[in-house]
């Protein structure tokens, strides 16, 4: 069976410092890779998605970036946060797209503030 | 621009009773649909899912109905239990696309 992990769980960071939150797919290979963010009260927000290694797409220009090392690797980074990056950050993964379904799976999320 | 809505912020209904949660999309693309549950400090778990092709898909207590002519999709959970207190998402995606567009979430509080 596939699993998602991501960690960590909490993070809280001042501004101005770096950031690498890092999800790992297992059971799976080849899998469209995704980063999301949902701020306080809000729907979430898909920031980056990747169909293989080194390929990232980027959704909204922020003071994040993305990368895919390995096939079932994909790493969230930040050079310096800002305080309006605080929120939680998702990752999940989905088979390749094809007629029929399309179903992402979740890791259980990094809560990242931001001081 | 926000391509899926989910115009109720929030929801409460009695234990028993049915809950029916909202969502509207706006891209004629879409060609599947699907609801994700979500609790507080998780990620969100998928929950059900329709094909354009059908207008409705049932699964135990939930069941989702999809309009394509009002773009409107629902999802009805019958009975309510209290342990269905959550968050929950609507999404869309579309045949020729990698990524999936959510709703701003409804959250749904059953009471006892």
């Amino acid at each position: 069976s596939q699993t998602i992990h991501q960690w960590p769980a909490t993070l809280v960071q001042p501004v101005g410092s770096p950031l690498s939150l890092e999800c790992t797919v297992e059971g799976t290979s080849n899998p469209n890779l995704y980063w999301y963010r949902q701020a306080a009260g809000r729907g979430l927000q898909l920031l980056f998605y990747s169909i293989g290694i080194d390929q990232i797409s980027s959704e909204v220009p922020q003071n994040l970036s993305a990368s895919r090392p390995q096939d079932r690797q994909f790493i969230l980074s930040s050079k310096k946060l800002l305080l309006s990056d605080s929120g939680f950050y998702l990752c999940a993964w989905s088979v390749k797209r094809g007629r029929g379904k399309n179903i992402q799976y979740f890791g259980a999320g990094t809560r990242l503030s931001v001081l | 621009d926000q391509q899926v809505k989910q115009n109720s912020p929030s929801l409460s209904v009695q234990e028993g009773r049915i809950s029916i949660l909202n969502c509207d999309y706006t891209n004629s693309m879409f060609d599947y649909f699907l609801w994700y549950k979500k609790y507080p400090a998780e990620g969100p778990t998928f929950l059900i899912s329709i094909s354009s092709i059908k207008d409705k898909n049932e699964d135990g207590r939930f069941t989702v109905f999809l309009n394509k002519s009002a773009k409107h999709l629902s999802l009805h959970i019958v009975p309510s239990q209290p342990g269905d207190s959550a968050v929950y998402f609507c999404a869309a995606s579309a045949y020729n696309n990698n990524d999936m567009r959510f709703g701003a979430g409804t959250r749904l509080t059953v009471k006892p």
